[in-house]
């Protein structure tokens, strides 16, 4: 089993509507993070989280919001969706006792 | 800030040659340096990392990269190319603040 699951893996949507991405992980890790790919640009940082009560911006914040439901879940919102916004994106977790992030399969959104 | 840079956004070598992929960094201090790969349609996974200690890595699929804090440089080498080592790489860094900052990936080609 997958230690840290994305849903959807794929969405396409219309602009203006509002996205839900799910994270969860079973790895037991306190920090979540969430990011874009795209095309020659690697990947940036929307936001992370180092615990429940703890979520901070990325480079790339704007027209994005994050909940942090529980340890193990990170979600990822699009209040009102915008083609520029097509992209891949990952979710990626890292813990105490380990120092690189483990991530998820990504979510590929495409909005119309 | 954390910076990196990595030359060559697609590097095509053959079957059997050698792979260089070339990963600079800035860092006002001493950084925890990874290499992830990302296959067609999936996640990253860690292929090495630095933390402390010896500055030559080894790690998964044959591949070991060198730290030289001299030159700012973290390279990715192979001996030998096979055909499975097609995908796209990145090289990333860790600050203290447990935020990671990533390259803009070099895509690789391996040519039969």
């Amino acid at each position: 089993d997958a230690d840290v699951t994305q849903t959807p893996r794929n969405r396409i949507t219309k602009t203006g509507k509002r996205i839900m991405l799910e994270c969860s992980q079973t790895k037991g890790h306190d920090r979540m993070y969430w990011y874009r790919q795209d095309p020659g640009l690697g990947l940036r940082l929307i936001y992370y989280s180092f615990d429940v009560k703890d979520i901070n911006k990325g480079e790339i914040s704007d027209g994005y919001s994050v909940s942090r439901q529980a340890q193990a879940k990170f979600s990822l919102s699009l209040e009102s969706a915008i083609p520029n916004q097509t992209a891949l994106y990952f979710c990626a977790t890292s813990g105490v006792a380990y120092n690189e992030q483990f991530f998820g399969p990504g979510t590929r959104l495409t909005v119309l | 800030a954390q910076s990196v840079t990595q030359l060559g956004s697609h590097v095509s070598v053959s079957e059997g040659a050698l792979v260089l992929l070339r990963c600079n960094y800035s860092s006002s201090v001493p950084p925890y340096l990874f290499w992830y790969v990302q296959y067609p349609n999936q996640g990253l996974q860690l292929l090495l990392k630095y933390t402390t200690g010896a500055t030559l890595v080894k790690g998964i699929n044959g591949f070991e990269a060198e730290f030289k804090k001299s030159e700012t440089s973290f390279h990715l080498t192979k001996p030998s190319a096979h055909m499975s080592d097609a995908a796209e790489y990145f090289c990333a860094v860790r600050n203290t603040g447990n935020q990671f900052y990533f390259g803009t990936g070099t895509s690789l080609t391996v040519i039969p």
